[in-house]
């Protein structure tokens, strides 16, 4: 596709459950971001990946998030034994160079915690 | 810690009307300043502003940077009703382990009335 995929678009889980959330980038980008949006907020930064250089993990909450990266292609976040606050849309986003600003984001995904 | 401030938080307006959406941060090591549009989903991106006192134009928004008061300001002109949506600001910082990382404010609610 043109754009930044993922998925799923919404996800109820239950309180103590593992969620897995994926992001399939722009074909040719190199950097790919995870962030966090919580009603009403802006946009918290949780991760960022630049090619094969280590992932820059300054904004993950808690050692319950982890996010991996295949390569320049796919991403998934991982939220283990998810609370009630991990709530949320989690917005991925992939630009051309490591260096310069996510300008394309994906649709989201919205987390439900119960 | 990297900190960016958007004002007002939200705004009530009738079409037609000129708003002015303001933007300040506290950053180490600044590259430039990003504004985005998001209605429902994804942010869209509006602009990028690197040099100070240099306007950027899109039809009826146009965008400035002040790099002395750290600050950034959004105009929209003759508002119209499909300019409803959350004004995001972002400042991106370079330094320590990653270039890339975008610090995003909370956000102004633009809400456009006919």
């Amino acid at each position: 596709g043109a754009g930044v995929s993922q998925s799923p678009s919404n996800k109820v889980t239950e309180k103590g459950k593992d969620v897995e959330l994926r992001c399939d980038p722009i074909s040719g980008h190199t950097a790919l971001y995870w962030y966090r949006q919580r009603l009403g907020q802006g946009l918290e930064f949780l991760i960022y990946f630049q090619g094969n250089s280590a992932p820059d993990k300054s904004g993950l909450p808690s050692d319950r998030f982890s996010a991996e990266r295949t390569g320049e292609s796919v991403s998934t976040l991982t939220i283990q034994r998810t609370q009630q606050e991990d709530s949320a849309v989690y917005l991925c986003a992939s630009s051309l160079a490591g260096g310069g600003p996510p300008l394309h984001f994906g649709n989201g995904t919205r987390l439900t915690v119960t | 810690e990297d900190k960016v401030v958007q004002s007002p938080l939200s705004l009530v307006v009738h079409e037609g009307d000129t708003v002015t959406l303001n933007c300040s941060y506290e950053v180490t090591n600044f590259r430039s300043l990003l504004w985005y549009k998001q209605e429902k989903k994804a942010p869209t991106f509006l602009f990028m502003l690197t040099s100070s006192g240099i306007e950027k134009k899109s039809g009826r928004l146009s965008s400035i940077l002040d790099k002395k008061e750290l600050s950034s300001i959004l105009n929209i002109t003759a508002t119209q009703t499909g300019d409803s949506a959350i004004y995001l600001c972002a400042v991106l910082s370079a330094g320590g382990t990653s270039y890339g990382k975008l610090t995003f404010g909370q956000g102004t609610i633009l809400t456009v009335h006919p």
